[in-house]
């Protein structure tokens, strides 16, 4: 199996412009989790998926940030516009109705 | 909701020597413990994980504890290695509805094994 799977690992972009991370969960797995990682907050749960379905998006900074589940297999995080405070690295994580979360590599963004 | 403190926040061991890393957490509800190990450019990974109907678990080198009286739990590794050297996270939940729990992490250790 080839694990969670996230492009691009590492974005570079200037402030205001759009930016979308995107996730391909394993196979099979029905939830879907997206994280970030600082060093000021540690790591933060931003929204996670059930089936497809956001369930609790509690932890979305703020309207700047939204996330999308069109199919099983397929899940982006969109930020517009970025700022610098943005700035982090982007997990997304899986599991099948189980505890066991797998994470992916991570996406490492700079928002100059 | 639920707060996790973890600690130290570094550690440093010589190989070959035990290493300790401490939780505790707030919600008397959580019920699910996991560690996850970081090394670094990669994504947090499962290493073990405890139920609240379990005081203790091992893994070969790995054991964690739980005392729900307390509220803590602990991560204990025996024999250290360098390739232990990583950064750690403990975790709890609660099941919410849906199929899928919700993590809350501690804020982790960083684990140095000097050889």
């Amino acid at each position: 199996d080839a694990g969670v799977i996230q492009s691009p690992r590492h974005e570079v972009t200037e402030m205001g412009q759009e930016v979308t991370l995107r996730c391909k969960p394993i196979s099979g797995h029905n939830s879907l989790f997206w994280y970030r990682q600082t060093m000021m907050r540690g790591l933060e749960l931003l929204i996670y998926f059930n089936n497809n379905v956001p369930i609790d998006d509690s932890g979305m900074p703020e309207d700047r940030f939204s996330a999308k589940m069109p199919n099983a297999s397929f899940s982006t995080l969109k930020i517009q516009p970025s700022e610098p405070r943005d700035s982090a690295v982007y997990f997304c994580a899986s599991c099948l109705s189980t505890d066991t979360q797998y994470f992916g590599p991570g996406t490492r963004l700079t928002v100059l | 909701g639920e707060n996790v403190e973890q600690h130290p926040s570094t550690l440093s061991v010589q190989e070959g020597d035990s290493a300790v890393i401490k939780c505790t957490y707030s919600d008397s509800a959580s019920n699910y413990f996991p560690w996850y190990k970081q090394e670094l450019g990669k994504g947090p990974q499962l290493i073990i994980d405890i139920r609240s109907n379990v005081g203790e678990k091992k893994d070969q080198r790995i054991a964690v504890t739980l005392n729900k009286t307390a509220k803590h739990f602990s991560l204990h590794i025996t024999e250290t290695q360098p390739e232990d050297s990583a950064v750690y996270f403990c975790a709890a939940s609660t099941r919410t509805g849906g199929s899928a729990r919700q993590l809350t992490f501690g804020s982790g250790t960083q684990l140095t094994v000097l050889p």
